[in-house]
């Protein structure tokens, strides 16, 4: 069974500064893919970026980048330029690239960016 | 394009009672997921369709909760009887099609439900 951990409840951060949010996971698949999602206040959740675990180039969009570890199974997300919009939940996932995977998802962090 | 939608948006029961949430999903996707997300948690998925076959329901707690998706299309969950416990927020979501996670899914707003 896989694990996704987050273990940072909350974190804040200047407006215009950048943030890193942590998440690890535990598996023993190899082939896999790795998602942040964004949860407004609306609650409407969205995907900020993926990456897929043969890939060793670090995903990137726009201002949200990744830094994937494999070995460590680390995977972080740094949120550059950080806009007040940014504020939200921000869940860590998970699935195995099998045909009947599911996403596994962490608890979150609560993201607050300061004006 | 329209998104995924979810009704209602909201709900308040008293224990015992049933409810039922309806989603309709984006068009032209085949997989719909029905995911709770307790308080302070992420989403658990309940149930994923293929078209009209529920193709993972293992998570589903089947003594009270039934869902159904006739014609392939919107989906109906529905918890009979209510607990306390049962309350959370109800997340549909719909992707493209193929097993696993090959295409984006694509989140509706959600139904929070108290049961009190």
């Amino acid at each position: 069974a896989q694990t996704v951990t987050q273990s940072q409840p909350e974190m804040s951060v200047q407006e215009a500064e950048t943030v890193t949010l942590s998440c690890t996971y535990d598996t023993s698949e190899n082939n896999y893919y790795l998602f942040w999602y964004k949860q407004p206040p609306s609650r409407q959740m969205i995907l900020v970026i993926r990456q897929e675990a043969y890939k060793q180039q670090n995903a990137t969009e726009n201002r949200f980048s990744v830094n994937f570890q494999k070995a460590a199974k680390s995977f972080s997300l740094k949120i550059s330029d950080s806009q007040l919009g940014d504020t939200a939940m921000y869940f860590c996932a998970f699935s195995a690239r099998l045909a009947n995977s599911k996403l596994t998802f962490g608890k979150g962090i609560t993201l607050s960016v300061r004006p | 394009e329209a998104g995924v939608v979810q009704s209602p948006r909201y709900k308040i029961i008293e224990k015992k009672q049933p409810v039922a949430f309806w989603c309709n999903p984006i068009s032209g996707h085949n997989t719909l997921y029905w995911y709770r997300q307790n308080l302070g948690q992420g989403p658990e998925l309940l149930i994923r369709y293929e078209n009209e076959e529920a193709v993972d329901d293992s998570q589903l707690p089947k003594d009270r909760f039934s869902a159904e998706r006739l014609k392939g299309v919107d989906s109906t969950l529905k918890i009979q009887p209510a607990e306390l416990g049962d309350s959370a927020v109800y997340l549909c979501a719909s992707s493209k099609g193929g097993g696993g996670i090959k295409y984006e899914q694509y989140f509706g707003p959600g139904t929070r439900l108290t049961v009190t």
